[in-house]
């Protein structure tokens, strides 16, 4: 149990184009989810909380018309990167956080993006 | 503030050989919980073991155990008879109680473990 997914696990585009990343919870509800950057030797970085049916809550010195969180049902959040910049190349993660099993999170396998 | 430090960048063993990963944190929140995760060179990241503040008792999961002492602000982490498979980056992490935000976590910097044949 506690499966997350999130699609594409790889993107490459073109600078200026968007790009829409999914986090799926595969066999549970998830309320809250969560967006992490993370650049290379780093740690990972919380960009937002995406709560169902409710707007984001983004970190400090994350841009929210940049990066657009939609949590439109209890197993869906969508992560769109907007007029993608070769600096916002990098690993992408989400998070669900389980129903009754609040504090712990179940990550997803992430998503590289690349912008050229 | 919350902080989670993990002062080793990198250790490297030969397989076989005990190793312990060091986690000291800092929070002012009396109601919090601790989580240790393994990132493997496929980048997802998977859950190890939550332990909250109220219970200090140590845990043991086949060849993992740790050791939580909130006297020393530490949740310290034990691979014995280590296998190449665990190689791999580990992050300790903390989070408050949901009640008091949204259960955000704070991650260390996190250790690569690399285990030699």
């Amino acid at each position: 149990g506690a499966v997350v997914s999130q699609h594409p696990s790889r993107v490459i585009c073109k600078s200026g184009t968007s790009v829409k990343i999914e986090c799926r919870s595969l066999d549970f509800q998830a309320t809250t989810m969560f967006w992490y950057r993370q650049f290379p030797k780093q740690s990972l970085m919380l960009m937002a909380t995406s709560n169902e049916g409710s707007k984001a809550t983004y970190e400090q010195g994350v841009e929210k018309d940049k990066f657009l969180i939609n949590h439109a049902s209890l197993t869906l959040s969508t992560l769109t990167v907007t007029s993608a910049h070769p600096e916002d190349s990098s690993f992408y993660i989400c998070s669900a956080r389980v129903w009754g099993d609040l504090n712990t999170q179940y990550f997803g396998p992430g998503t590289r993006l690349t912008v050229l | 503030a919350q902080k989670v430090t993990q002062a080793q960048t990198e250790i490297s063993v030969v397989e076989k050989e005990d190793v312990t990963l060091d986690c000291v944190y800092e929070t002012r929140d009396t109601t919090y919980y601790l989580f240790w995760y393994k990132q493997p060179p496929s980048g997802e990241l998977v859950f190890l073991i939550r332990r909250n503040s109220f219970d200090e008792q140590n845990e043991i999961s086949g060849r993992y155990s740790w050791n939580f002492q909130k006297s020393t602000s530490s949740f310290n982490f034990t691979i014995t008879a280590s296998q190449v498979v665990d190689s791999a980056v580990y992050f300790c992490a903390l989070s408050e109680a949901v009640s008091s935000n949204t259960g955000k976590l704070i991650f260390g910097q996190g250790t690569t473990l690399q285990v030699k044949p």
